[in-house]
Order: structure tokens, then C-alpha cells, then sequence
């Protein structure tokens, strides 16, 4: 059982429209993070969040934190090709600081 | 500043067998931690060594194993190999053991025949 549950598990959208990624757990999170994969390539942190209700932009891209850091969102606005892989969500505790990673959702965008 | 890179990047072996993957983390990061990606399971933690200990441990059976060298380097053992065990394993590597950003290498990417 994922600690962090992921919806959708898979994205597929057309170039130019807007989509949004979730990410939920019934755990507190010292902090979550955010990373895009591509096939046969680690993990690349897109953003981390500590802040309960925190809101990051990063370009097109906009990440959200719950109030109770339990829950973030990840928005992301006229999507492009280049936004095609693998999203995952991961938290990290307080007392370890080990990451507990979401299952990912799969977002395909066609041009 | 060069990133947190993984030898081998392939590597292919038979059941029974070990293997040993190596990590070398960013200059400056002393903590390395591996994971192991499977398309049904995820992303699960193994371990992580800091300053030449294992600090955290996932839920893996004792035929994982890893060390962590002076200069940082680390190394993971999978011992009697399953073909459950193929897998994409990462390590990813911070400045601490207490927190901050990892970052993460290219992975090795393991199959077991």
C-alpha cells in the first residue's frame, strides 16, 4: 500500500490544455517534493514544498500544498510536449526524513 | 558541478547471482540513499548511508545490502538474485542526513534472467 496515493495514474491530453495531478495521504508531511521522470532517466525534483497552504510557481507550473500538509496538487497550464513523463510525489517525515513516494501518473501530451 | 552518477547504467544477470552497483554522489553531499523502481511496486526506499553508516533502512530482505566508503561513494549488493529483483535502482544523494533536497543519479537498470 502507497503511503502517498497519485490520481490520475495516467494523463493523456492534447498540447495547449490544462491539467492537474494529485497527490493525497492521510500522513503529515515535513515537506513534499515533486519530480518529473523520463523513460530510463532518475527522477528530476521539479519543486518542494514545507509550508501547509503554500503555492509555488514555476513557470506553467503550479504546485500546491494542503494546510494540513497532507495533500498537494501540481496544475499545470497550456500544456506542451515537453511536460510528457512521469510525475511522482514524494514526502519526507520529520523524524527520518525518508521519502515515501506516490505511484506516479503517466501524462502524455500530444501535439 | 557534476551530477550524481551510476555505474553500471545496464547490466544483466542470471538467478542466483550477485551483483554489486556503485554510486557516486554530487561534491559535497555525504548522504547517499538507494531506492529500487518496479513498474508495480514504485518507488520503495532501501537504505541510507551517511558518513559511512546506514542510517535508514526500508523493508527489503537481508539480501540487500549496501556500504557508503570515506569519499561518500556507495555501494549496493543484491545477493541471489530473483527475477523479481529486476528493477530500475536508483540512488540519490543530499548534503545531510537531516533533511534537504536529493538528488538523484540515472539509475542501473537490472534484469534478471
Amino acid at each position: 500500500t502507497q503511503l502517498l496515493e497519485q490520481s490520475p495514474q495516467f494523463l493523456s491530453i492534447q498540447e495547449g490544455e490544462n491539467l492537474t495531478v494529485y497527490c493525497n495521504s492521510s500522513s503529515v508531511f515535513s515537506s513534499l517534493q515533486w519530480y518529473r521522470q523520463e523513460p530510463g532517466e532518475g527522477p528530476v525534483l521539479l519543486v518542494t514544498v514545507v509550508t501547509g497552504g503554500e503555492v509555488k510557481k514555476l513557470k506553467r507550473l503550479t504546485f500546491q500544498f494542503g494546510d494540513a500538509r497532507k495533500d498537494s496538487s501540481l496544475h499545470i497550464t497550456a500544456a506542451q510536449p515537453g511536460d510528457t513523463g512521469l510525475y511522482l510525489c514524494a514526502g519526507a517525515s520529520s523524524n527520518d526524513y525518508k521519502l515515501s513516494f506516490g505511484a506516479g501518473t503517466t501524462v502524455t501530451v500530444r501535439a | 558541478k557534476a551530477g550524481v552518477t551510476q555505474t553500471p547504467r545496464y547490466l544483466i544477470k542470471t538467478r542466483g547471482q550477485q551483483v554489486t552497483l556503485s554510486c557516486s554522489p554530487i561534491s559535497g553531499h555525504r548522504s547517499v540513499s538507494w531506492y529500487q523502481q518496479t513498474p508495480g511496486q514504485g518507488l520503495q526506499f532501501l537504505f541510507e548511508y551517511f558518513s559511512e553508516t546506514q542510517r535508514n533502512k526500508g523493508n527489503f530482505p537481508g539480501r540487500f545490502s549496501g556500504r557508503q566508503f570515506s569519499n561518500s561513494r556507495s555501494e549496493m549488493n543484491v545477493s541471489t538474485l530473483e527475477l523479481g529483483d529486476s528493477a530500475l535502482y536508483l540512488c540519490a544523494s543530499r548534503r545531510t542526513s537531516g533533511g534537504g533536497t536529493q538528488y538523484f543519479g540515472p539509475g542501473t537498470r537490472l534484469l534478471v534472467l
